[in-house]
């Protein structure tokens, strides 16, 4: 089993729906989790932390569900330049090392 | 802005030759890390450094070798480079405040062993 674990996709969502993502992680000890988003031929960059009571930016919402041992990303009212692939990424050895998932990809229709 | 950035975004090498890639982040952050990112395999941990002169083996360290002589700078070897290197090469810094951290990433570099 995989430490971090995404559906990789590809997710063809038509602009101004909602899609969410979830992602499932091994370690229940683990202590931070995060969204990064990858352009096509582009490094991660860090869309947000993910926090136990949930956190929201924007058009952006992430949830925690520790019991589970997973943490998901809902994006509403999608726009083209959401196109991307979502890596869910988390810390799950105690220390600064970041686990990553492989990424889900995402593409929105016009 | 942190700014990380990476000595070359695209690299040919042949088979059997030495290869360096060079990172450098302008924050002063303590962490600097070298991944590899892979179709279907996500990224992965090849070495990562706490500290100058100290490094540490992450998930993949076998073929490559890391040195970090200045806090700003990280370099990856790849002492005889082989076709299974060929992969997209990322380098990242983060501060070294703890779990809650996150990395920032240089842009890349797209290397290809013939």
């Amino acid at each position: 089993r995989k430490e971090v674990e995404q559906d990789p996709g590809p997710f063809n969502v038509p602009e101004g729906a909602t899609v969410a993502f979830n992602c499932t992680y091994s370690n229940s000890a683990s202590q931070s989790f995060f969204w990064y988003r990858q352009d096509c031929r582009k490094e991660p960059k860090l869309l947000m932390s993910v926090y136990s009571s949930g956190n929201e930016d924007g058009r952006f919402t992430a949830q925690l569900n520790r019991a589970s041992q997973y943490i998901s990303l809902l994006i509403r009212d999608s726009k083209l330049s959401d196109s991307a692939t979502y890596l869910c990424v988390v810390n799950m050895r105690g220390n600064e090392k970041l686990t990553f998932g492989t990424g889900t990809r995402l593409t929105i229709i016009p | 802005d942190v700014k990380v950035t990476q000595s070359s975004r695209y690299l040919v090498k042949r088979t059997g030759e030495k290869v360096f890639l060079e990172c450098v982040q302008d924050m002063d952050h303590e962490n600097m890390f070298w991944y590899r990112q892979d179709p279907g395999l996500g990224l992965r941990l090849i070495y990562f450094s706490y500290d100058v002169k100290m490094k540490e083996k992450g998930d993949i360290p076998e073929g490559y070798s890391v040195s970090r002589e200045k806090k700003e700078r990280f370099s990856l070897i790849l002492e005889s480079a082989s076709t299974n290197q060929t992969s997209m090469y990322l380098c990242a810094s983060s501060p070294g405040t703890g779990v809650f951290e996150t990395q920032y990433f240089g842009p890349g570099t797209r290397l290809l062993v013939l």
